[in-house]
């Protein structure tokens, strides 16, 4: 059974880099079958997709985070993981790992989301 | 980007009734050389990620109960839950995949009437 799991710290200073990874387990990220996929959830609020990060190394980001934004994979560990850089209290959320398959079929497995705060 | 509008921001129905959720995109996100759309309904709890229901607008995710379905096409879409059980009280997110980035509605919000 494929397993996400997210770790990282739970609180931020603002101006600082988020980091985060996701260890994968029952299932290698060695594969071209799925993008690893980072989406977050402001507190009370909806879901904002971040962007993936494919075997190869390529990657998405949003738009609107590129600039700060840096995605990566170890192979060796099964992990890939996230950076964002000069946060904000707006960066506040719960963030998720998922895998998203390429066959067009979704999301079919999520990390539970760990909550980061940015605060001084 | 797809903004996604989903329609009630809530809704109450009776255990055992019929529950719809609609859910409407900015443009078609209809894929015309497979003629499907990219268009996915997820399910959240409290205090859990989310889950995937249907993709493809009306396929149903391995293990889903036959009660929920999906149907539409382009740019109107509808979740509707058939038979309400106790356990389908949850937040309800309609997601378009067709275009980066993707994104998803505001969420419904189901309760027991």
């Amino acid at each position: 059974q494929v397993q996400l799991q997210e770790s990282g710290p739970g609180l931020v200073k603002p101006s600082q880099t988020l980091s985060l990874t996701c260890t994968v387990s029952g299932g290698s990220i060695n594969s071209g079958t799925y993008y690893w996929t980072w989406i977050r959830q402001h507190p009370g609020k909806g879901l904002e997709w971040i962007g993936y990060i494919y075997y190869s190394g390529s990657t998405y980001y949003k738009p609107s985070l590129k600039s700060r934004l840096t995605m990566s994979l170890d192979m060796s560990k099964n992990q890939f993981s996230l950076k964002l850089s000069s946060v904000t209290a707006a960066d506040t959320a719960v963030y998720y790992c998922a895998r998203y398959r390429l066959s067009g079929e979704n999301i079919d497995y999520w990390g539970q989301g760990t909550l980061v705060t940015v605060s001084s | 980007d797809i903004v996604m509008t989903q329609s009630p921001d809530s809704l109450a129905v009776s255990l055992g009734e019929r529950a719809a959720i609609n859910c409407k995109s900015s443009q078609s996100v209809l894929y015309s050389s497979n003629n499907k759309n990219y268009l996915g309904w997820f399910q959240q709890k409290p205090g859990q990620p989310p889950k995937l229901l249907i993709y493809w607008a009306s396929t149903r995710e391995s293990g889903v109960p036959d009660r929920f379905s999906g149907s539409g096409s382009g740019t109107d879409f509808t979740l509707t839950i058939s038979s309400l059980q106790a356990e389908d009280v949850a937040l309800y997110y309609c997601q378009q995949y067709y275009i980066t980035p993707y994104t998803f509605g505001q969420g419904t919000k189901l309760e027991i009437k």
